[in-house]
C-alpha cells in the first residue's frame, strides 16, 4: 500500500509571509498532483508533477517534485487571504486505471 | 459544459436505512471514482470504474456497492447505512491519459444518526 505523509496539518500565517507544504513517501510515483479545495466544493487541480525534479510555477506557488520521485513540496510567496483553504497531494502510482493516493492534507488560514 | 454533478448535496439517514448517491459526468471521460473524505485523513477511494461496464474495489469498500449505468453516470450504493459511514463524498472523473489527473463533483455531506 502506497502512503502519503502531508505537512504540516495545520498552518495559520499572515498575509505576507511565506509558506512550504510537504508530501513525502517512501514509493516511488509516476506523477504527482497538487489539490485546492474550498470550503463545500469538491478539491481542483493545480498542477501536475511528472519529471524528477521538475519545477512548476503558478504565479506565487511553486511546485517541486523531488528528484526519486517520492516526495514533493509546494511553496508560497507572499500569501494571501484568497489562498485561505485545504491542500492536498495526490500521487499516481503507474498502476492501471488512475488511482490517486491522497495525502492527509494540509488546512492553511491566512489572516488579513 | 457542467463537469461533475452530484445529487444530493446534504443528506440524512438511520442507521439501516438505504440510499444511493448520483453521479454524472458530461466530458466524456472514461474513468470514475468514489471517494470518501474524512477530517485527517485525505480522500480514500471507494470504488472506482475505469471504462463503462467495469468496476473495482479501492481502498475501503465495505458496506457500498456501484453501478457503472453509462459513460456519464457512476453511482454509489449504501444498503444499510451506518454511523461509520457518515462522512463527504466525492465522484471524480478522468479522461485516460498519462498524468492521471481527476475532476471532483461538488461533494455529497451524508450524516448517518
Amino acid at each position: 500500500t502506497q502512503l502519503l505523509e502531508q505537512s504540516p496539518q495545520f498552518l495559520s500565517i499572515q498575509e505576507g509571509e511565506n509558506l512550504t507544504v510537504y508530501c513525502n513517501s517512501s514509493s516511488v510515483f509516476s506523477s504527482l498532483q497538487w489539490y485546492r479545495q474550498e470550503p463545500g466544493e469538491g478539491p481542483v487541480l493545480l498542477v501536475t508533477v511528472v519529471t524528477g525534479g521538475e519545477v512548476k510555477k503558478l504565479k506565487r506557488l511553486t511546485f517541486q517534485f523531488g528528484d526519486a520521485r517520492k516526495d514533493s513540496s509546494l511553496h508560497i510567496t507572499a500569501a494571501q487571504p484568497g489562498d485561505t483553504g485545504l491542500y492536498l497531494c495526490a500521487g499516481a502510482g503507474g498502476t492501471s486505471y488512475g488511482k490517486l493516493t491522497f495525502g492527509q492534507g494540509t488546512i492553511l488560514t491566512v489572516h488579513p | 459544459n457542467a463537469g461533475v454533478t452530484q445529487t444530493p448535496k446534504f443528506q440524512v439517514l438511520k442507521t439501516g436505512q438505504s440510499m444511493t448517491l448520483q453521479c454524472a459526468q458530461d466530458m466524456n471521460h472514461n474513468s470514475m471514482y468514489w471517494y470518501r473524505q474524512d477530517p485527517g485523513m485525505g480522500l480514500r477511494l471507494i470504488y472506482y470504474s475505469a471504462s463503462e461496464g467495469t468496476t473495482d474495489k479501492g481502498e475501503v469498500p465495505n458496506g457500498y456497492n456501484v453501478s457503472r449505468l453509462n459513460k456519464r453516470e457512476f453511482s454509489l450504493r449504501l444498503e444499510s447505512a451506518a454511523p461509520s459511514q457518515t462522512s463527504v463524498y466525492f465522484c471524480a472523473s478522468r479522461l485516460v491519459s498519462d498524468t492521471y489527473e481527476q475532476y471532483f463533483g461538488p461533494g455529497t455531506r451524508l450524516t448517518v444518526t
